[in-house]
């Protein structure tokens, strides 16, 4: 069974710094999604950034990016300019597709950005 | 579009009751999905619907967990007896296709068993 590890429980930032949060995954297979999903204290779940696995470029979305390497599956998120919005739980998320498009979580990073 | 709607957003019961969680996909999305998020952890996969059909419940577990996707009308997930180990945010997610990336989660339900 595919598995994701998210190695730092908590992680702290200074406003305006970048911060980048670690995730591994697990799986024999070669044809895949990755997933960064931003939960703030609302609950609400968030999809910030896709990978997909046939992709050689890093995904990028605004201020955030990710360092894709498939080889060594890693699949880490970079927050640039960091802002105090950003202050969330952030999950690292995986999906085999051709199956039942489920997600497989990590256990979550908590973000603090400080002023 | 209205978002993917979890309704209640709070349930209280106690041991032995059971609970009703519903959830309204996003218009056009005939897809669901629901996840359990127990105290620190991750969200874990529970179950897979499509209109009428389970697709896939390989994360339920096997006793007094139950859903449903009928054809009019939200997507119920029940518990039935619930115990303390059931208290837990339980969301939902939609999709239009079965395609990861077009998952939209709905704001979850928060059981707490007393």
């Amino acid at each position: 069974a595919q598995t994701v590890t998210q190695s730092q429980p908590e992680m702290s930032v200074q406003e305006a710094e970048t911060v980048t949060l670690s995730c591994t995954y697990d799986t024999s297979e070669s044809d895949y999604y990755l997933f960064w999903y931003k939960q703030p204290p609302s609950r609400q779940m968030i999809l910030v950034i896709r990978q997909e696995a046939y992709k050689q470029q890093n995904a990028t979305e605004n201020r955030f990016s990710v360092n894709f390497q498939k080889a060594a599956k890693s699949f880490s998120l970079k927050i640039s300019d960091s802002q105090l919005g950003d202050a969330a739980m952030y999950f690292c998320a995986y999906n085999q597709p051709g199956g039942s498009e489920k997600l497989v979580f990590g256990k979550g990073t908590k973000l603090t950005v400080n002023p | 579009n209205a978002g993917v709607m979890q309704n209640p957003r709070h349930l209280v019961r106690r041991r032995g009751q059971e609970a009703r969680l519903r959830c309204s996909p996003m218009k056009g999305h005939s897809h669901v999905y629901w996840y359990r998020q127990l105290p620190e952890e991750g969200l874990k996969f529970m179950v897979y619907l499509q209109k009428e059909n389970i697709i896939d419940e390989s994360g339920m577990p096997k006793e007094r967990f139950s859903a449903e996707f009928p054809k009019e009308g939200p997507s119920i997930l029940r518990i039935q007896q619930v115990v303390r180990g059931d208290s837990a945010a339980y969301f939902c997610a939609s999709s239009p296709t079965p395609l990861p990336y077009e998952q939209y989660f709905g704001p979850g339900t928060r059981l707490t068993v007393t």
